[in-house]
């Protein structure tokens, strides 16, 4: 079966902090994206990516980084935790626009 | 810009009732379109997609969708609902291009869904 892991199912970080935020795909999939999730707002995509090393701003880019410096791998950085970063966190993965799969979240709190 | 727009933030039906969700997007190219469920604390899984061909659309779990060019719609529909459909649905949109952007998934605000058993 394919798949998204996210290292971390829950979070709890201290304003100010550095925050990394793990997801592998083992799909081979070119694409990656980071969205948060926050109730009444739906998903966001914070940052996508297409190819390794490449990467594009999504809609809520401000406060958040990423890395993907092997096709399986896309972090998203956190370069200094805000109370209004609390959300879910999900990374997906897909080939093309054929499938896209979705890991089951990190719930961040940012205290 | 590609955006989604879906109707309704919450619906209440009893079991066995219709269903119909809502959802428009606004792209000034070709799309493909989805829809997505998300049950109680569990990850998203897709319900289904409209790539091209025939706009009547049929998923799992009985769910259909129809695709209508004109309207820039993608309406979610079930004929009979189960105390199990309750869940969070969203509409979600792509570029029908290939290459870089055009994978970008957008996402509407999703409705959801309470069945009274």
């Amino acid at each position: 079966d394919v798949k998204v892991t996210q290292s971390s199912r829950y979070l709890v970080k201290r304003t100010g902090e550095k925050v990394f935020l793990e997801c592998v795909q083992d799909m081979d999939h070119e694409n990656m994206f980071w969205y948060r999730q926050d109730p009444g707002l739906g998903l966001r995509l914070i940052y996508f990516s297409y190819d390794v090393k490449m990467k594009e701003k999504g809609d809520i880019p401000e406060g958040y980084s990423v890395s993907r410096e092997k096709k399986e791998r896309f972090s998203l950085i956190l370069e200094s935790a805000s109370t209004n970063q609390t959300s879910m966190y999900l990374c997906a993965s897909s080939l093309g626009s054929w499938g896209y799969t979705f890991g089951s979240g990190t719930r961040l709190t940012v205290v | 810009a590609q955006s989604v727009s879906q109707h309704n933030h919450h619906v209440i039906l009893s079991e066995a009732a219709s269903l119909e969700l809502g959802c428009n997007y606004s792209y000034g190219g070709t799309v493909n379109l989805f829809w997505y469920v998300q049950y109680p604390g569990q990850h998203l899984q897709l319900l289904l997609k409209y790539f091209s061909g025939d706009p009547l659309v049929k998923g799992i779990k009985g769910f259909e969708a129809e695709f209508i060019k004109s309207k820039f719609s993608f309406n979610l529909r079930k004929p009979s609902v189960q105390w199990s459909d309750t869940a969070e649905y969203f509409c979600a949109v792509t570029s029908a291009g290939s290459g870089g952007s055009n994978y970008k998934l957008t996402f509407g605000k999703g409705t959801l869904l309470t069945v009274n058993p």
